[in-house]
């Protein structure tokens, strides 16, 4: 499976700023995902991030507020706009792989918002 | 619409003890499965993951899970648990064609000595 790193692996942010949140991957993948895991709770996917194109974000999720960027089949970035604190989360993304787009996930990245 | 329901938000076994964690799911059509594990402070861990063909499948340290479509479940088990697998484990789903993937509200395992 491929090898995700992200940057930052956590950060403590005022409220009103922004954070960028990188993801690399050791391959070349054409689906990337970011997903939001609130504290004490599962995950919810952000949006799809292909290569190429717009990203698709889900119900209740909007551009304005999580911009993504995928320039290449390796890299992808997710900003926190405008941070409140209940954008407190940890923040994933993830890659399909295989025949199945198998899903494997990046380490994450820890963000308090005070 | 597709679900995942995961019966137990903790669950908690003695070492040595059978782990059992229960996976449910909603889907019109034959979904693909799968279990991840998240370990304290880091990402999620693919554990094992059912698509076509045996419906047991098997996993890493020692976990195995079986697809049961009459039952529409996908529970995980291991024989012997151990210290180690003390965790927050997800069960999800994905279906045919599309790429979302469906999450379980997880559960964590703890393993008392």
């Amino acid at each position: 499976s491929a090898v995700i790193s992200q940057k930052p692996s956590r950060d403590i942010c005022q409220r009103g700023t922004s954070l960028t949140i990188q993801c690399q991957v050791d391959s070349q993948v054409t689906m990337m995902f970011w997903y939001r895991q609130q504290p004490g709770q599962s995950l919810t996917l952000i949006a799809t991030a292909n290569q190429g194109s717009e990203a698709t974000y889900e119900s209740g999720f909007v551009i304005d507020k999580f911009p993504i960027s995928r320039p290449n089949l390796t890299f992808s970035t997710l900003t926190v706009s405008n941070m409140s604190p209940e954008d407190s989360s940890i923040y994933l993304c993830s890659v399909g792989q295989g025949s199945t787009d198998t899903q494997y996930f990046g380490p994450g990245t820890r963000l308090t918002v005070l | 619409a597709q679900s995942v329901t995961q019966l137990g938000s903790h669950v908690s076994v003695s070492e040595g003890a059978l782990v059992l964690l229960r996976c449910n799911y909603s889907s019109s059509v034959p979904p693909y499965l799968f279990w991840y594990v998240q370990y304290p402070n880091q990402g999620l861990q693919l554990l094992l993951k059912y698509t076509t063909g045996a419906t047991l499948v098997k996993g890493i340290n020692g976990f195995e899970a079986e697809f049961k479509k009459s039952e529409t479940s996908f529970h995980l088990t291991k024989p012997s648990a151990h210290m180690s697998d003390a965790a927050e484990y997800f069960c999800a789903v994905k279906i045919g064609g599309y790429n979302k993937l469906i999450f379980g509200a997880g559960t964590r395992l703890a393993v008392h000595p």
